[in-house]
């Protein structure tokens, strides 16, 4: 069975950093594209970068540089790094596969 | 950048009944079309992929049809459970994947 599990959330004021992840269980990482999708409270759904299995990343033309995405094939696990947040970053963040595999989602609150 | 355009935005049915959701794209995007249902608190689920293909386990009474820049979700008969937010998406030209703004699909 295909798990993906996020972390990393919470409450963060606004200019910090954070570092979201997405620990895979049933499916390699390295193996798949991997997505993130993020939905602010009570909108609809953004996708904001991927990563495939050759490494090349793509990203929302929106984010004008400021979130990362990155792998780690050892642990199985797919990060986003976000820089610089403002209110607008606050949502719950999904991590994505093929798809049809969604994580439960890590909300993200920007605020001081 | 390839626009979707769901419509309406909210659709009051009753239980029972036949739903019919709508979904635009700006520009051709053939068969690349996907159907998402979301619950308060909960992840998308993928129900409809190629425009028309279920996924594995979803009931026979969802049914996707369309092609090119017009694409139909058609809900035959409203259960209790299918009273959700639904999503088209386009991943014909990605990155990046673009949503529609989404159909709340309410009790009448």
């Amino acid at each position: 069975e295909v798990q993906l599990v996020e972390s990393g959330g919470g409450l963060i004021q606004p200019g910090g950093s954070l570092r979201l992840s997405c620990a895979a269980s049933g499916l390699t990482v390295g193996s798949n594209y991997m997505s993130w999708v993020r939905q602010a409270p009570g909108k609809g759904l953004q996708w904001l970068s991927v990563i495939y299995s050759d490494g090349r990343t793509y990203y929302a033309d929106s984010l004008r540089g400021r979130f990362t995405i990155s792998r780690d094939d050892l642990k199985n696990t797919v990060s986003l790094q976000v820089n610089t947040v403002r209110a607008e970053d606050t949502a719950v963040y999904y991590c994505v596969t093929q798809s049809l595999y969604w994580g439960q989602g890590t909300l993200v609150t920007v605020s001081s | 950048e390839i626009v979707m355009t769901q419509s309406p935005a909210i659709l009051s049915v009753s239980p029972g009944e036949r739903a019919t959701l709508s979904c635009r794209a700006s520009q051709n995007i053939h068969s690349n079309l996907a159907w998402y249902q979301q619950k308060p608190g909960q992840p998308p689920r993928l129900l409809i992929f190629g425009a028309s293909t279920r996924a594995t386990g979803i009931p026979a009474r969802f049914s996707g049809s369309g092609s090119g820049t017009e694409f139909t979700l058609t809900i035959s008969r409203l259960e209790p459970e299918d009273f959700a937010v639904y999503y088209c998406q386009q991943y014909y030209n990605w990155p990046p994947w673009t949503f529609g703004q989404g159909t709340k699909v309410e009790i009448k």
